[in-house]
C-alpha cells in the first residue's frame, strides 16, 4: 500500500505571497492532519479533516486554512506569507476521526519564506 | 492544557547498549500515546501506538509503556545500534497529537 505523498517537496517564496500545499492519503484512510514543525516550536497541529469537514483546529492565524477533496486528498493555503511561516509542514493520515488510530506521516514539505 | 515533556534533550551511547527515553504528560485525558522516530529533515515514521487502556507495546527491538495515572511513558531500546541515531518523539492523542520536544539519540559505532 502506498504511503502518504506529499507535493511539493520544497518551496521558496517571498513575503506577501501565498502557498498552497497538498496531501494524498494512504488509500482508504478519510483522515488527514496537518502539522507545522519549527526548530523553535517544535511540531504543532494546524488542523483536521475528515469526509470533507474541518473536524479539529490548532491555534494559527486565519491565513492557514485547509481543505478535503472526497477523495480525502487535502489541501493547506498559507495566504500573506510571513518569514515566521518558514517551517516543514507535515500531513497525517489515519483511518478515522476521534483520535484512536495509528497516524502515518508523509515526507513533508519545506518551505521557506524570503 | 496538555503538555508533553521527553527526557533528555539529546543522549550519545556506544553501540549495544540499552537505553531508555522518557516522555510525561501534563493530562492523562488521552486517546492514546504514539511513539515517533525522524530522522533529519525527513518526515515521522510510526513506531509504536499504546492505546489508553494498555500498559506496554513491544516491535523488535524497541518496548514502550504507559503510565496513564502519573503521566509517563518509557521507550526502551535494546542493544542499540548506529542505524538507530535519530530524533525520537513521543506524541499524546487527546483528539489531536499533542508532541514533546523530542530526544536527539546518537549511537556511536
Amino acid at each position: 500500500k502506498a504511503g502518504v505523498t506529499q507535493t511539493p517537496r520544497y518551496l521558496i517564496k517571498t513575503r506577501g505571497q501565498q502557498v498552497t500545499l497538498s496531501c494524498s492519503p494512504i488509500s482508504g484512510h478519510r483522515s488527514v492532519s496537518w502539522y507545522q514543525q519549527t526548530p523553535g516550536q517544535g511540531l504543532q497541529f494546524l488542523f483536521e479533516y475528515f469526509s470533507e469537514t474541518q473536524r479539529n483546529k490548532g491555534n494559527f492565524p486565519g491565513r492557514f486554512s485547509g481543505r478535503q477533496f472526497s477523495n480525502s486528498r487535502s489541501e493547506m493555503n498559507v495566504s500573506t506569507l510571513e518569514l515566521g511561516d518558514s517551517a516543514l509542514y507535515l500531513c497525517a493520515s489515519h483511518p478515522t476521526s476521534g483520535g484512536t488510530d495509528t497516524q502515518y506521516f508523509g515526507p513533508g514539505t519545506r518551505l521557506t519564506v524570503l | 492544557k496538555q503538555e508533553v515533556t521527553q527526557i533528555p534533550a539529546a543522549l550519545s551511547v556506544p553501540e549495544g547498549e540499552n537505553l531508555v527515553l522518557n516522555c510525561s504528560f501534563t493530562d492523562s485525558a488521552i486517546y492514546n500515546l504514539q511513539w515517533f522516530r525522524q530522522d533529519p529533515g525527513k518526515g515521522l515514521t510510526s513506531l509504536l501506538l499504546i492505546q489508553s487502556s494498555q500498559r506496554e507495546q513491544t516491535s523488535g527491538r524497541l518496548n514502550a509503556s504507559l503510565d496513564k495515572s502519573s503521566g509517563r511513558s518509557t521507550l526502551y531500546i535494546a542493544a542499540s545500534q548506529p542505524g538507530d541515531s535519530a530524533t525520537y518523539l513521543c506524541a499524546v492523542n487527546g483528539g489531536k497529537l499533542i508532541f514533546g520536544q523530542g530526544t536527539e539519540l546518537s549511537v556511536k559505532p
